[in-house]
């Protein structure tokens, strides 16, 4: 299957930071997903992008559909103890195929 | 309403015994989808149900069985696990149409135990 690769792996950061992570793909992929997860919970979409050169928004998070279709970047601007999880991204190449995932990225926010 | 509703939240079972992993949405979705979570690692694709048939069957072992009874519901049939089989099995589904963007909706899991 294709491989996404997200970094960093980790993160450990003060409250108040902005926070930046990336995932890239030897792969074009024409829809990026971005996820956060709890330990034993699903993962809550957060944010979905269709366009090459998009920039979308949700509250302190924005993320961006790369110019090159391979890549996809998500940043959380004055991070909170709340913001601590693991971010997955996901990539479809095209509708009806399957998502492939990244390898996660852990946020820990200290207070 | 975006919500994928699984049972049972958590699920202990022998290696003998036979269980129902339940799913359900009321998005009028026509894709639903089987994933295994291990710890701190990516969810990994076991099945895929397109407008209630199988599309794909990652090469799962057949003590795995899925059922799609509608649009709406899909099991997953389990038997005869082994220790290994440990983890959270995770739904989700999307609307599986060309003319609108994707966006892939995840239950809150199944937390399983084999022991």
């Amino acid at each position: 299957g294709q491989q996404l690769n997200q970094s960093p792996q980790s993160m450990f950061i003060q409250e108040g930071e902005d926070v930046s992570m990336n995932c890239t793909s030897s792969s074009i992929f024409n829809t990026w997903l971005w996820y956060k997860q709890d330990p034993g919970e699903g993962p809550v979409l957060l944010i979905a992008l269709y366009k090459a050169g998009e920039l979308t928004s949700n509250g302190r998070l924005t993320a961006q559909f790369g110019i090159t279709r391979k890549d996809s970047f998500l940043n959380i601007s004055a991070s909170i103890p709340s913001d601590v999880g693991i971010y997955f991204c996901a990539g479809q190449q095209n509708t009806g195929n399957q998502f492939y995932f990244g390898t996660g990225t852990s946020l820990t926010v200290i207070p | 309403d975006t919500e994928v509703t699984q049972t049972p939240k958590h699920l202990v079972m022998g290696m003998t015994n036979k269980k129902s992993l339940k799913c359900e949405q009321h998005m009028g979705h026509r894709a639903m989808y089987w994933y295994k979570q291990k710890a701190k690692k990516p969810p990994e694709l076991m099945f895929v149900y397109s407008y209630e048939k199988l599309s794909i069957n990652e090469s799962v072992p057949s003590r795995f069985s899925p059922e799609c009874p509608n649009s709406s519901l899909l099991n997953l049939h389990l038997h005869a696990l082994q220790p290994e089989d440990s983890a959270l099995y995770l739904c989700a589904s999307s609307q599986d149409r060309a003319d609108t963007g994707e966006k892939l909706f995840f239950g809150s899991g199944t937390q399983l135990s084999v022991l």
